[in-house]
């Protein structure tokens, strides 16, 4: 089944402390993006990889890292995690090719900072 | 500044009752514009794409319309389970720009 998924789902931590979700596609897709969705302020494009080794900055790039080294994953890193980035975080992918353009997106990722 | 409007932010519709959700926006050089259904807790679900002006799309009691400036989602005879979020976005370079989403609520 064609899919991106994330994990984990839930994750309470505290402001500082170190954290990274994972993102994985199965559907060979060169295109990975991270979101964040926050109430009144819709989804926001934190970072993007065109491709391995490529990644670029969306519009909120501030307090986030991101890696891709492999094809299929693209982690995004909190380095010291702050209580303003808790939000509902999503992973998306989807082809470079094609004229669609759809992205997949995975279940999602509820992040608390305290 | 690229934008993507959506309105209302929230519709209520007795089952059956018809109506329509808009997106505007205010890209230059629009290179598609795509609709999303979210359910409550889960990511967004892609429905349609829709290149240029004048482009329908239709799935089930859905329809999306586009013009040079916005797009309307009209929904037919909706259901209880046609209650969700809807997004529009817009691409622009390699970004993606959304909407904040109009939430349909169908009352049986």
């Amino acid at each position: 089944e064609a899919q991106v998924t994330q994990n984990p789902r839930y994750l309470i931590t505290v402001t500082g402390k170190k954290l990274t979700v994972t993102c994985s596609q199965n559907m060979n897709h060169e295109y990975m993006s991270w979101y964040r969705q926050d109430p009144g302020l819709g989804l926001r494009q934190i970072y993007y990889s065109m491709n391995v080794e490529v990644t670029d900055k969306g519009d909120v790039p501030e307090g986030y890292k991101v890696s891709r080294k492999e094809k299929r994953n693209f982690p995004l890193i909190l380095e010291s995690p702050s209580p303003n980035q808790t939000s509902l975080y999503f992973c998306a992918s989807r082809t470079r090719t094609g004229l669609t353009y759809e992205q997949y997106f995975g279940p999602g990722t509820r992040l608390t900072v305290t | 500044e690229d934008q993507v409007t959506q309105s209302p932010e929230a519709l209520r519709l007795q089952e059956g009752e018809s109506s329509s959700l808009n997106c505007s926006y205010t890209v230059s050089g629009l290179r598609g514009l795509f609709w999303y259904r979210q359910d409550p807790g889960k990511g967004p679900e892609f429905l349609f794409t829709l290149y240029s002006a004048g482009e329908e799309k239709e799935k089930e009691r859905l329809k999306a319309t586009l013009t040079k400036k916005e797009s309307f989602l009209h929904i037919t005879a909706p259901k209880p389970e046609d209650s969700a979020t809807y997004l529009c976005a817009v691409p622009t370079g390699n970004q993606f720009y959304f909407g904040t989403g109009t939430s349909l609520t169908v009352i049986p």
